[in-house]
C-alpha cells in the first residue's frame, strides 16, 4: 500500500535557527497536506498543495510540492518557541470516484531551545 | 476552532468490550474520516464515509465499523476491544471538491483499554 516517509523524526534547534522537514511518498499523490500537532492536542491543518512544483508561503513557513508529486517539504525560517510541536505531512490519492484517506508520515518533532 | 466535535473526550474500557465514539462534523461537510493515532505515531486511516456510505477503508479489521447520519454526525464502533486499540481516535470532516479536500480534525477521543 501507499507509504509516506518523513524525516527527520526529531529536530532540535536553537531559537532563531531554521528548520526543515521532508516527506516522500511511495506513490504519486493527488495532493499533500501539512498539519501541526501540539503535545496533547489534535492535528491542525496548515496547508494543502495540489499542483506539481507548487510553492506556498505562510509568513515564516514555506511549503513545496515536488514536480513528480511524490515529495514535499516544510521550511520554517527563524524558529520561535511557538513553533514547537510535531509536523505531519499527509498524502492523498484519488482512485476512481472516491478518495483514499490521508496517509500520514510519522511526523517530525520540533524541539526549540531558547 | 474547526467546528468538529467529538465525544467522549476520554474513555476507559476493558478487553473484549465494545465502544462507540461520536463525531459531529462541520455543517455542510459531506464526508467524514476516522483515524487512529497511537502514542508517538502519525494518524492511521480507518475509513471514510461519504453521503452515509463507506467510501474507503484502511488496513483495519471488520470489528471497526462506522455510521454516518444525515445530520452531519457519525459514529465509530469497535467490537471485541484489544489492548492495542488504546489510542487517540480522531474524526475529520471535509467537503470533497475535485482534487482539493481539506480535512478538519476534531479534538479526538482518548481510549484506554485495560
Amino acid at each position: 500500500g501507499q507509504q509516506v516517509m518523513q524525516i527527520p523524526q526529531y529536530q532540535h534547534v536553537q531559537e532563531g535557527e531554521d528548520f526543515t522537514t521532508y516527506c516522500n511518498s511511495s506513490t504519486t499523490l493527488s495532493n499533500i497536506q501539512w498539519y501541526k500537532q501540539r503535545p496533547g492536542g489534535h492535528p491542525v491543518f496548515l496547508i494543502q498543495l495540489v499542483k506539481s512544483g507548487e510553492v506556498k508561503k505562510q509568513k515564516r513557513l514555506t511549503f513545496q510540492f515536488g514536480e513528480a508529486k511524490k515529495n514535499s517539504s516544510l521550511h520554517i525560517t527563524a524558529t520561535q518557541t511557538t513553533d514547537v510541536g510535531t509536523y505531519f505531512c499527509a498524502g492523498q490519492r484519488r482512485s476512481g470516484g472516491g478518495a483514499d484517506g490521508l496517509t500520514f508520515g510519522k511526523g517530525t518533532h520540533l524541539i526549540i531551545q531558547p | 476552532e474547526t467546528g468538529v466535535t467529538q465525544s467522549p473526550t476520554h474513555l476507559i474500557k476493558t478487553r473484549g468490550q465494545q465502544v462507540t465514539l461520536r463525531c459531529s462534523s462541520q455543517s455542510g461537510h459531506n464526508t467524514v474520516s476516522w483515524y487512529q493515532q497511537a502514542l508517538g505515531q502519525g494518524p492511521q486511516f480507518i475509513f471514510q464515509y461519504y453521503r452515509e456510505e463507506e467510501n474507503g477503508r484502511g488496513n483495519f479489521p471488520p470489528r471497526f465499523s462506522g455510521l454516518q447520519f444525515p445530520n452531519y454526525s457519525s459514529e465509530l464502533n469497535v467490537n471485541a476491544l484489544e489492548l492495542d486499540d488504546s489510542a487517540l481516535y480522531l474524526c475529520a470532516s471535509s467537503l470533497v471538491d475535485r482534487d482539493e479536500e481539506t480535512q478538519y480534525f476534531g479534538p479526538g477521543t482518548r481510549l484506554l483499554v485495560l
